[in-house]
């Protein structure tokens, strides 16, 4: 079946970068985007961007530019949302999810979504 | 950008129930809506897309409705898997952003 399957936890100090991956199966990895959403303790969904698997074109969220980087691996369809000089408000649950190319705006529907990668930031 | 706001906030409601959850986008997005649920500790799940298309193997319990500004969800008779959260989401327009959710309990 189609499944998402994101790397484990992390805890880094201020300052410092994560690397969160994302591996897919049951599909063509390079016949869907790959989004990232986080979620911070206790709130809503946060879009951060996109990484096309078959260009490696990307775009993201304007908030996030310039700290963070999305890549992919195709050997290994895998994903991977890089993100950079970390501070205590990046302390959230970090999710990949699945997408067709978009038609209009810069997404479609989401489904089906990793089992997300907690990011905790902390001194 | 586009805001999407939803009601409830939060909403307690008995098993057999039919509940209505509403999402109002801040400009015209067209039938660019979809729904999600998530349940406690867990990733979100697609329910319903472009507004009013059932995603597979979700109960048709479950089904949407609107277009422009004004969108629901509606579960028709609770069963006691429904009690979550569900998300609404744009897809209109860049960047695609989500509603702040309603937490569904149990009456």
């Amino acid at each position: 079946q189609v499944q998402l399957m994101q790397s484990g936890a992390e805890v880094r100090r201020p300052g410092a970068s994560v690397k969160v991956s994302c591996k897919a199966s049951g599909y063509t990895f390079t016949d869907y985007y790959i989004h990232w959403v986080r979620q911070a303790p206790g709130q809503g969904l946060e879009w951060m961007g996109w990484i096309n698997p078959n260009s490696g074109g990307t775009k993201y969220a304007q908030k996030f530019q310039g700290r963070v980087t999305m890549t992919r691996d195709t050997s290994i369809s895998t994903a991977y949302m890089e993100l950079n000089r970390l501070t205590s408000d990046d302390t959230a649950l970090y999710y990949c999810a699945r997408d067709l190319p978009p038609v209009v705006g810069d997404s479609n529907w989401y489904d089906p979504w990793g089992q997300g990668t907690q990011v905790t930031v902390s001194s | 950008d586009i805001q999407m706001t939803q009601s409830p906030s939060s909403l307690s409601a008995s098993v057999g129930d039919r509940v209505t959850i509403t999402c109002r986008a801040s400009q015209s997005i067209g039938s660019y809506l979809n729904w999600y649920q998530q349940k406690l500790g867990e990733a979100p799940k697609l329910l319903i897309y472009a507004a009013s298309s059932l995603q597979r193997v979700v109960p048709p319990r479950f089904s949407g409705s609107g277009s422009g500004t004004d969108f629901t969800l509606t579960i028709s008779s609770l069963q006691p898997e429904d009690f979550a959260t569900y998300y609404c989401q744009q897809s209109s327009r860049t960047p695609p952003s989500f509603g702040q959710g309603t937490k569904l309990e149990i009456k």
